[in-house]
């Protein structure tokens, strides 16, 4: 059981923003949101993390609504290598628990 | 300098077979993971090791043991092989004092025929 919820595909076009939608309507107030992508034929890798303020860093920005029951991954400008599926995940220690994920296609 | 390492990266094997993955993270991480990915894409943590001793276990068989012969390395050892085992397998690692940011190997492809 996940816990998130997020669309299976979204699809955005290059040098646009792209915004992931993920509900966590169940989160408690000690879980982390945390986004992970895979690329085909790869490990997944970690992109952002937060716990109740809006973060950012080189890959991208998470924004946490104030209730926390959702959070938005944002790219700022889709590239094809952006092209992979985005695993929104409530954290706590050691234990990560992978979704379905939203597979993310970039179209040139 | 790969950070998370694993190898093999291909496996195929017979069933009833028994093989082993290797794991290593030249991170200097205390925690490592190994992880199941099946046909369906889904992925799922099998084990945690920490500091060498385990922490997770998701009742996974008994046909796999992981060992951890020192905070660097992770192996998957996997006995009877069973065509249910073919999926890609990933390690994992991460600092015990970050908030679960793991770093995650290639994968390695298992197929059981």
């Amino acid at each position: 059981d996940a816990k998130t919820t997020q669309p299976n595909s979204m699809e955005s076009n290059e040098e646009e923003p792209v915004h992931l939608p993920c509900n966590h309507s169940t989160i408690s107030g000690t879980d982390y949101i945390h986004w992970y992508r895979q690329l085909p034929s790869q490990g997944p890798e970690y992109v952002i993390h937060g716990l109740t303020s809006n973060v950012n860093n080189r890959m991208a920005s998470l924004a946490i609504a104030e209730d926390r029951k959702s959070s938005t991954l944002i790219l700022h400008r889709a590239t094809l290598r952006d092209a992979a599926v985005y695993y929104c995940i409530r954290g706590s220690n050691y234990k990560l628990t992978f979704g379905k994920g939203t597979l993310l296609t970039v179209n040139p | 300098d790969t950070a998370v390492s694993q190898t093999p990266k291909y496996l195929v094997t017979q069933m009833g077979n028994d093989k082993s993955i290797k794991c290593e993270q030249n991170l200097g991480h205390d925690t490592m993971y190994w992880y199941k990915q099946d046909s369906k894409k889904f992925l799922k943590i099998m084990f945690s090791y920490n500091n060498k001793e385990l922490i997770i276990n998701e009742t996974v068989p008994n046909r796999f043991s992981p060992k951890s012969p020192d905070k660097a390395h992770l192996n998957l050892h996997i006995n009877s092989l069973e065509l249910g085992d073919s999926a890609v397998y990933f390690c994992a690692s991460s600092q015990v004092t970050r908030h679960v940011t793991q770093y995650f190997g290639p994968g390695t492809r298992l197929t059981v025929l």
